[in-house]
């Protein structure tokens, strides 16, 4: 089975904090992803990676950033926590290919900026 | 990518299968229809893809119509920790992300 596991499952931070969220699979996947969800909202894309040192732009990357050095952990950086980023993140991983595109995704990180 | 349209919710019966609808008039042909599912709390969890034919795994039946506008998931005998939302999502896989709209509430009772 494929894992995606993800650094914690709740984090509470304060404003102005530099926040790093991690994730590993374990399933040698090429392609990761970092989505938020919140409610009304669904799940918006904030960046991807489809290739180690390699990110992508999603939806939503204003205030984040990411980091990809090895193939299996994707990091997910709020360089400045504002009280606007608590929400629930979440990691996923798939395999490079085209035509398919199923994801994994870990458990989540229920994010609190105070 | 096409746009879905499911229901907001759904009641099913323990025990009895749930079927699941969803439209996805604009599909196009290299578009792909997914399934996932969340349960409160945890991550989306995949259940099923196809493309043309009606398929099958242990977890589900997608079953997509010969137009390939409509396609409906069946959960043949729903138990309780069946309760979540389910989404369908049309993609061609080539771009990389999902787009996952709000999706059907299913709730299971006993």
């Amino acid at each position: 089975d494929v894992k995606v596991t993800q650094s914690s499952r709740y984090l509470v931070k304060r404003t102005g904090e530099k926040v790093f969220l991690e994730c590993v699979q374990d399933m040698d996947h090429e392609n990761m992803f970092w989505y938020r969800q919140d409610p009304g909202l669904g799940l918006r894309l904030i960046y991807f990676s489809y290739d180690v040192k390699m990110k992508e732009k999603g939806d939503i990357p204003e205030g984040y950033s990411v980091s990809r050095e090895k193939k299996e952990r994707f990091s997910l950086i709020l360089e400045s926590a504002s009280t606007n980023q608590t929400s629930m993140y979440l990691c996923a991983s798939s395999l490079f290919g085209q035509g398919e595109e199923t994801q994994y995704f870990g458990p989540g990180t229920r994010l609190l900026v105070l | 990518d096409a746009k879905t349209t499911q229901p907001t919710s759904m009641d099913c019966a323990e025990g009895r299968a749930a079927n699941l609808p969803c439209n996805h008039s604009t599909i196009s042909g290299n578009e792909y229809v997914y399934w996932y599912r969340q349960i409160h709390s945890q991550g989306p969890q995949y259940i099923i893809h196809g493309l043309k034919n009606n398929e099958t795994n242990e977890m589900a039946s997608l079953i997509i119509t010969e137009d390939r506008k409509s396609s409906t998931l069946i959960l043949p005998h729903a138990t309780l920790r069946d309760t979540a939302v389910y989404y369908c999502i049309a993609d061609s896989g080539n771009t990389g992300k999902l787009i996952f709209g709000q999706g059907t509430t299913l709730q299971v009772k006993p």
